[in-house]
């Protein structure tokens, strides 16, 4: 099976900051990636298919990158409404996996 | 637009069988679309559990695929989940999903349910 691996588990930052979440695999899956937003008591909300692009409604200060086995998802500048948990998401051959989630806290 | 609703019981007896459907709405199951179910324990992160096709066609993850049957009812445009011999490992939100489609080959799951919590216990 294809690991996911995130990092950082846990990230604390401010409004209008720009944070990086990395997304390793445990081999190469093209670009066969997605990232998802999720808040307590919701589903997983789409933002980025084939690593690099955005889902349709999806703000554009979200952006992803990567190929192979890094990839990382970007928010340019924090809003109050994008404290989540984010998890990426494989999608070559089977199973699909997710990585482990990524917490992203207000500071 | 199409949407997805879990539907079943929320408590199940230990080594008894978790079942729930997915009804669609909004759109038919006929489609070139793969319906997967996800689920998440509580406060843990998300596991693909399977996933169908409306021929009946249906892949599933290696750590279940002793316990899982996934099934397809097109008459009810629905499809549905058993998961046999149940644990309290098994205790989770169980979310339907429908696969994004490019070019032929699924990219992502960009429809899901709103989730069902089912819990394992006596």
């Amino acid at each position: 099976d294809i690991q996911l691996t995130q990092s950082p588990s846990f990230l604390s930052a401010s409004v209008g900051d720009r944070v990086t979440i990395t997304c390793r695999a445990s081999q190469g899956i093209s670009s066969f990636l997605a990232w998802y937003q999720q808040k307590p008591g919701k589903a997983p909300k789409l933002l980025i298919y084939a690593a690099s692009t955005l889902q349709s409604g999806v703000p554009s200060r979200f952006s992803g990158s990567g190929s192979g086995t890094e990839f990382t998802l970007t928010i340019s500048s924090l809003q109050p409404e994008d404290f989540a948990t984010y998890s990426c998401l494989h999608l070559t051959g089977y199973p699909r996996t997710f990585g482990q989630g990524t917490k992203l806290e207000i500071k | 637009q199409v949407q997805l609703q879990e539907s079943g019981p929320g408590l199940v007896k230990p080594s008894g069988t978790l079942s729930l459907t997915c009804g669609i709405s909004g759109g038919s199951i006929s489609t070139t679309n793969w319906w997967s179910w996800v689920r998440q324990p509580p406060g843990k992160g998300l596991e693909w559990v399977g996933e169908i096709y409306h021929s009946g066609t249906t892949n599933y993850s290696p750590s279940l695929k002793s316990r899982v049957t996934i099934s397809v009812d097109k008459s009810k445009n629905q499809f549905s989940l058993n998961l046999r011999s149940v644990t309290a490992a098994d205790t989770a939100i169980y979310y339907c999903a429908r696969d994004l489609r490019v070019r032929g080959v699924t990219n992502a799951f960009d429809i899901w349910g709103r989730g069902t919590l089912v819990t394992v216990s006596s």
